[in-house]
């Protein structure tokens, strides 16, 4: 089946650590995705990328990296930069501009 | 710049009632509008879309939609909730050039028997 995967669903870390969330897609899409959902603040954009070894800022990339090395990863780097880093983290990709996003499962961090 | 105002936080809703879920947007340019559902602890899910053509979206598990341009909102419907349809709902829209996402803070919708 054809989805997007993120790993781990929980993810626990002490203050001060970086800490990499995966994501993995076989939809074959050119364009990911990170968002951050904090409660009562819908999804913000963290990073997007449009094509591999290419990417761009979101609305809220302070304190995050990533990467896109491969059509199917973009895994996202929280540093220590990050002020408040405790959140749920959705991942998404889409075919084309305009397209609907598919999600993934998400991953829960919790900064200690 | 766009933006996406749903104007609910959360609504509350007896089984088999009919529900609707309101959504605003503001853009300077054409837009592509979007409602997802959230359950608990989960990603979101796709439950229609507007591209273009007919302004009623007809979407997945009984939802459907109505774009209307003049007064820039999506209000999201149902005529007969279930209590599986508890969850939060989010409207987004894309307009820029690139076809980014905005989101609405979403409306949580709670069923009750």
């Amino acid at each position: 089946d054809g989805g997007i995967t993120q790993s781990p669903k929980y993810l626990f870390r002490k203050e001060g650590q970086n800490v990499t969330l995966s994501c993995e897609q076989n939809l074959n899409h050119d364009a990911m995705y990170w968002y951050r959902q904090d409660p009562g603040q819908g999804l913000r954009l963290i990073y997007y990328s449009q094509i591999v070894n290419d990417f761009q800022k979101g609305d809220i990339a302070e304190g995050y990296s990533v990467s896109r090395e491969k059509k199917e990863s973009f895994p996202l780097t929280v540093t220590s930069a990050q002020k408040n880093p405790t959140a749920f983290y959705l991942c998404a990709s889409s075919h084309r501009r305009h397209d609907e996003q598919y999600f993934g499962p998400g991953t829960r961090l919790t900064v200690t | 710049a766009q933006s996406v105002t749903q104007l609910d936080s959360q609504v509350p809703v007896f089984e088999e009632a009919p529900v609707e879920l309101r959504c605003n947007y503001s853009s300077s340019v054409s837009v592509y509008l979007f409602w997802y559902v959230q359950y608990p602890n989960q990603g979101l899910q796709l439950l229609l879309k507007y591209l273009s053509g007919s302004t009623l979206v007809k979407g997945i598990n009984g939802f459907e939609a109505e774009f209307n341009k003049s007064q820039t909102s999506f209000h999201l419907r149902k005529p007969s909730v279930h209590i599986s349809d508890t969850a939060e709902y989010f409207c987004a829209v894309s307009a820029d050039s690139w076809g980014k996402l905005q989101f609405g803070a979403g409306t949580q919708v709670v069923v009750t028997p």
